[in-house]
């Protein structure tokens, strides 16, 4: 099974609100990954975690806030969102990072966000 | 550091046709080289990788070969259907704390 599941599938939020988007994975996998994905463009790096611990941050605002509660989940709180981070949010997921980035990350369906 | 350079879009092409979409890489080492495909509304999946050069990585009918004399791995069908429209991403390892690169994704349609 390679399955990495996202909650919820779309999102619409004000520019005042606080939302949370949810990841999981039951690969046994120790690293996991958030992306953001602009129409017709490829996904970008926003956070990675290794054994639940912040790995990078690619600078990313701090209105987003990366949470990993276990091994298996990850989570993305949202506040105070600009309509510019309207965007399709991925999750991955890899074995771990030991082996530097060699191993195959598996994405979710991703969350679709639209920020009003 | 690691980059990709792949073909870009939008491509048509008439169902059972013979597709090819170009990627070629610059990376330190042999790093792993990825495809991924993106369908309408959906995430990436993985639709094939290979590990090491002369591997050929094949799924769905899509088959890619790991060239390093021509840094190259092109992924190529040999009769494409409509069910095959969608984005498809070239992919490696980055350096440093880049843990993959993206090309920037070709367009397929494919029209009964």
């Amino acid at each position: 099974d390679t399955e990495v599941t996202q909650t919820p599938k779309h999102l619409v939020m004000g520019m005042t609100n606080k939302k949370s988007l949810k990841c999981e994975q039951h690969m046994g996998h120790r690293a996991m990954y958030w992306y953001k994905q602009k129409a017709k463009k490829p996904p970008e790096l926003m956070f990675v975690y290794s054994y639940e611990k912040l790995s990078i941050n690619e600078s990313v605002p701090s209105r987003f806030s990366p949470e990993c509660p276990n091994s298996s989940l990850l989570n993305l709180h949202l506040h105070a969102l600009q309509p510019e981070d309207s965007a399709l949010y991925l999750c991955a997921s890899s074995q771990d990072l030991a082996g530097g980035y060699q191993e195959t990350q598996y994405f979710g369906p991703g969350t679709r966000l639209l920020v009003l | 550091g690691n980059s990709v350079t792949q073909m870009e879009g939008p491509v048509t092409l008439s169902e059972e046709a013979f597709l090819t979409i170009n990627c070629t890489y610059t990376a330190t080492g042999y790093p792993s080289l990825f495809w991924y495909v993106q369908y309408p509304g959906e995430g990436l999946q993985l639709l094939l990788k290979a590990t090491k050069a002369d591997d050929k990585g094949s799924n769905k009918g899509f088959e890619a070969t790991y060239r390093k004399e021509t840094t190259s791995f092109h992924l190529e069908k040999g009769s494409v259907q409509v069910s095959d429209s969608a984005v498809y991403f070239c992919a490696l390892p980055g350096s440093g704390n880049t843990p993959l690169v993206f090309g920037k994704g070709t367009r397929l349609s494919v029209i009964a």
